[in-house]
């Protein structure tokens, strides 16, 4: 079974702090994506990766980075967490960006500041 | 600004009870619409990727359907039952597969 895998489920962070949230995907898919959750307003894109060290801002890339140094795995870091990121994050994978390929999800990491 | 909508935000039916809700979204620059079941504690999972406009895709339940001209899509659940509880998110995809969520729709069947 095909699977896209976040290191945490819940993780709980003082304001400040450096947040490392880890994504695997073992497809070997070229494409991956972090997404943010929040209620009402639907997934919002922050960064997408097209190839190892390549990197692409996505609608909401402020207050984060990311790092993909292989093909399978690709972080996203807050570098100082505010309280205006806890969010449910998701990440996703696909093979080929061309129209119409469906996206393949983890299950989530639920990040609260405080 | 979120131009893919769905509606409504959330639904409560009973069990048995068929429902629909609808996304919107822009019918220009428009290749695929997604269709995503999110069930608490686990993975987004693809439902359906339509295409053409007047489709419809199913799957047991659950169906789809497509109209690219106007900018909308339904998605059905026949007889809904409790594991039917989730959230339906829907995508709009411009071929670049750079994907706009709607806010999802929120189902909640009570047995």
């Amino acid at each position: 079974d095909v699977k896209v895998t976040q290191s945490s489920r819940y993780l709980v962070k003082r304001t400040g702090e450096k947040v490392f949230l880890e994504c695997v995907q073992d497809m070997d898919h070229e494409n991956m994506f972090w997404y943010r959750q929040d209620p009402g307003l639907g997934l919002r894109l922050i960064y997408f990766s097209y190839d190892v060290k390549m990197k692409e801002k996505g609608d909401i890339p402020e207050g984060y980075s990311v790092s993909r140094e292989k093909k399978e795995r690709f972080s996203l870091i807050l570098e100082s967490a505010s309280t205006n990121q806890t969010s449910m994050y998701l990440c996703a994978s696909i093979r080929h960006r061309v129209g119409g390929e469906k996206l393949f999800f983890g299950s989530g990491t639920q990040l609260s500041v405080l | 600004i979120l131009n893919v909508e769905q509606s409504p935000q959330s639904l409560h039916v009973q069990e048995g009870d068929s429902t629909n809700f609808t996304c919107s979204f822009p019918s220009s620059n428009f290749y695929a619409l997604h269709w995503y079941r999110w069930e608490t504690a686990k993975s987004p999972e693809a439902l359906f990727v339509m295409t053409l406009n007047g489709d419809e895709k199913k799957k047991g339940r659950i169906s789809a359907t497509l109209n690219t001209k106007e900018g909308y899509s339904y998605l059905y659940i026949k007889g809904s039952q409790p594991e039917d509880s989730a959230t339906y998110l829907c995508a709009w995809d411009n071929a670049g597969n750079m994907l706009t969520f709607g806010g999802g729709t929120r189902l909640m069947v009570k047995p």
